[in-house]
């Protein structure tokens, strides 16, 4: 079983929709849950991160993270076009960004 | 963001050459550099950290005299992949962690073939 699960996709929407994007984790451990988005053949860039349980919002983004479930979301209202990448969900056990462990990473694409 | 540049961007070699790929802290110091690789639909994989002016530590099942990490300044650390085979074909990221947050800045990527 893999430490981080992610569906791999592709996810397709419409501009303007509600996008839902989650990973699963069997490690317990885990403390920080980041997101990234990586676009086609350039490296990931941070989006958002959180500490533990709870939400965290930034503009069109908001993301989840519910420890008891072992289970991370990241949500993207009105989505754009230009949001279509692939996002990655990762996450350590570390107080930095070291040793981080990746989800394979979500494509999606939002068609105008 | 602070920006992380790798060279070169795309590379293809013939099997049992070396090819050597940089990754470079542009505008910040970086104390530590990680290396990691993506095989096409799998999610990225640590194969090592390096920190400046030691050696470096490589991931389980990552062998360390074919993937050789040198980390000589704050803003350069090298990956070299000795005598490449095809199975080594894949997308090789850098980041780099500053001094202040650690927070991780990646590369745009290399993208190694080999033939």
């Amino acid at each position: 079983q893999k430490e981080v699960e992610q569906d791999p996709g592709p996810l397709s929407v419409p501009e303007g929709a509600i996008v839902s994007l989650n990973c699963t984790y069997s490690n317990s451990a885990f403390q920080y849950f980041m997101w990234y988005r990586q676009y086609s053949r350039k490296g990931p860039e941070l989006l958002m991160y959180t500490y533990s349980s709870g939400n965290k919002e930034d503009g069109r983004f908001t993301a989840q993270v519910d420890k008891s479930s072992k289970y991370i979301s990241l949500f993207i209202r009105d989505s754009q076009p230009s949001d279509s990448a692939t996002y990655l969900c990762a996450m350590t056990m570390n107080t930095g960004f070291q040793k981080l462990v990746f989800g394979t990473g979500t494509r999606l694409l939002v068609s105008p | 963001g602070a920006v992380v540049s790798q060279h070169p961007s795309w590379v293809i070699c013939k099997s049992g050459t070396s090819v050597k790929i940089e990754c470079r802290s542009l505008d910040f110091q970086a104390t530590t550099m990680f290396w990691y690789r993506q095989f096409p639909k799998q999610s990225l994989m640590l194969m090592a950290t390096s920190n400046e002016g030691s050696k470096a530590t490589y991931e389980q099942g990552v062998e360390k005299d074919k993937f050789l990490i040198n980390h000589a300044s704050l803003t350069l650390s090298t990956l070299t992949v000795t005598s490449a085979h095809p199975e080594d074909s894949s997308f090789y990221i850098c980041s780099a962690s500053g001094t202040n947050t650690g927070e991780l800045f990646f590369g745009e990527g290399s993208r190694l073939t080999v033939l």
